[in-house]
């Protein structure tokens, strides 16, 4: 089955503990992106990916990191969270950049505390 | 710095009527996507526009694009119940697609 799966779909860590959020696509995708949604915000684009080793910012990248190693997985690092990073995350993928659908995770609730 | 709004931010619809959202941007792109989101649910995606003029269709909803008034529209025909959601209009600017999303409007169909 063609998906996007994100793991972990929860998670509550303290400030400062470093973590990762991992995205992966089985669809030879080559744009892969990573959103926050936060109420009365809608969805901001924090970084994406229009292949290996080939990123760039999007609006709000402050406090994140991504790296594309290779074509399926596109992981999102919070080397220090800080409590105003708590938000639901979406990754996406699609087959180039961006000219066709766009397929989204099931999302990633984190809690900042 | 792009903006994307959506207007209303809710709208409540009644079942069998007609309604039309609308997502204007402030600066040029040919390039637009309206998403659908059913609450505590992920983001599916429902229309690719890709030049002034595109219209695509399907089911009750049509969606078009006038790049030249920065303007997209969501028109809804015979709403039902279903159709009960929130729809994000984006916009893909640069080479590369950057993609700016509007706050997304409410919809909510009553009998």
């Amino acid at each position: 089955e063609a998906q996007v799966t994100q793991n972990p779909r929860y998670l509550i860590t303290v400030t400062g503990k470093k973590l990762t959020v991992t995205c992966s696509q089985n669809m030879n995708h080559e744009y892969m992106s990573w959103y926050r949604q936060d109420p009365g915000l809608g969805l901001r684009q924090i970084y994406y990916s229009m292949n290996v080793e080939v990123t760039d910012k999007g609006d709000v990248p402050e406090g994140y990191k991504v790296s594309r190693k290779e074509k399926r997985n596109f992981p999102l690092i919070l080397e220090s969270p800080s409590p105003n990073q708590t938000s639901l995350y979406f990754c996406a993928s699609s087959l180039s950049t961006l000219q066709e659908t766009q397929y989204f995770g099931p999302g990633t609730r984190l809690l900042v505390l | 710095e792009l903006k994307v709004e959506q207007n209303p931010l809710f709208l409540s619809m009644q079942e069998g009527k007609n309604y039309t959202i609308y997502c204007n941007y402030s600066t040029t792109s040919d390039r637009l996507y309206w998403y659908r989101q059913d609450p505590g649910k992920s983001l599916e995606s429902l229309f690719v526009l890709l030049s002034n003029g595109a219209v695509k269709q399907e089911g009750r909803l049509m969606a078009s694009l006038d790049t030249k008034a920065r303007l997209s529209t969501l028109h809804i025909t015979a709403a039902v119940h279903d159709l009960s959601a929130t729809y994000f209009c984006a916009v893909g600017t640069g080479a590369n697609s950057k993609l700016t999303f509007g706050k997304g409007i409410t919809l909510s169909v009553r009998p």
